[in-house]
């Protein structure tokens, strides 16, 4: 069965300091990757995906995620994190192919941001 | 320019009493799911719909019920609500797999808070 691991449940950046979240999948096929993010209160928003092609996917609001097959990961990078970049992050994988039936959620990672 | 909307947005229940959350997507999208949401644990999927009129079982389906009548909605249903229920409820629609819609991803909705005393 798929499964999604975020290794680090709290990461605390410096506001203009760089960041990556980690996120390992198992799956195995060629998995459909996501990225969202959510606010307090709030629901998820999709920062990126991964379907097919190049390995580093751009998305919005400046964060790119790269995947490498070879490790099993998918991480989710910033150059300059700001501090309305604080939230829960959410790595996910398809449940199958494209996630017709759903997607596996990883437990999440809360992005603290000191001034 | 809806999108996901789920009702109510809150809501609390004794143990042992009946609820319907309501989910409706004006998408025209053929996929919707019910996650929920709880401390530490992410999200995890309850039942989910490939189209209206069938729907399926996802990883925790135990205690809840789900029907889709018309496309654009999808009902979760506790016919007896249980403290363990205690959880914030997402919805989320998608476009079929098909070549045209292969790469649109799932929209979520705001969620439900749901308490059970």
């Amino acid at each position: 069965a798929q499964s999604v691991t975020q290794p680090d449940i709290h990461i605390t950046v410096s506001e203009g300091a760089s960041l990556e979240l980690r996120c390992n999948y198992s799956y195995g096929a060629t998995p459909y990757l996501f990225w969202y993010v959510q606010s307090p209160g709030q629901g998820l928003q999709l920062l990126l995906k991964y379907f097919s092609g190049d390995t580093l996917v751009q998305g919005i609001k400046g964060f790119e995620a790269e995947f490498k097959r070879s490790q099993s990961s998918f991480n989710l990078r910033k150059p300059s994190v700001h501090w309305s970049d604080a939230a829960e992050y959410f790595c996910a994988v398809g449940r199958s192919g494209g996630g017709a039936d759903g997607l596996t959620f990883g437990k999440g990672t809360h992005l603290i941001i000191q001034p | 320019n809806a999108g996901v909307t789920q009702t109510p947005k809150f809501r609390v229940l004794k143990t042992g009493q009946s609820m319907t959350l309501l989910c409706a997507q004006d998408m025209n999208h053929e996929y919707m799911y019910w996650y929920r949401q709880d401390p530490g644990m992410g999200l995890r999927l309850i039942h989910y719909s490939v189209g209206e009129g069938t729907t399926a079982k996802g990883e925790v389906p135990d205690g809840y019920n789900v029907s889709r009548l018309k496309k654009q909605n999808f009902l979760l249903g506790l016919e007896s609500a249980a403290p363990s229920q205690t959880s914030v409820y997402f919805c989320a629609s998608s476009y079929s797999l098909d070549r045209k819609h292969s790469n649109q991803p799932q929209h979520f909705g705001d969620g439900t808070r749901l308490s059970i005393l």
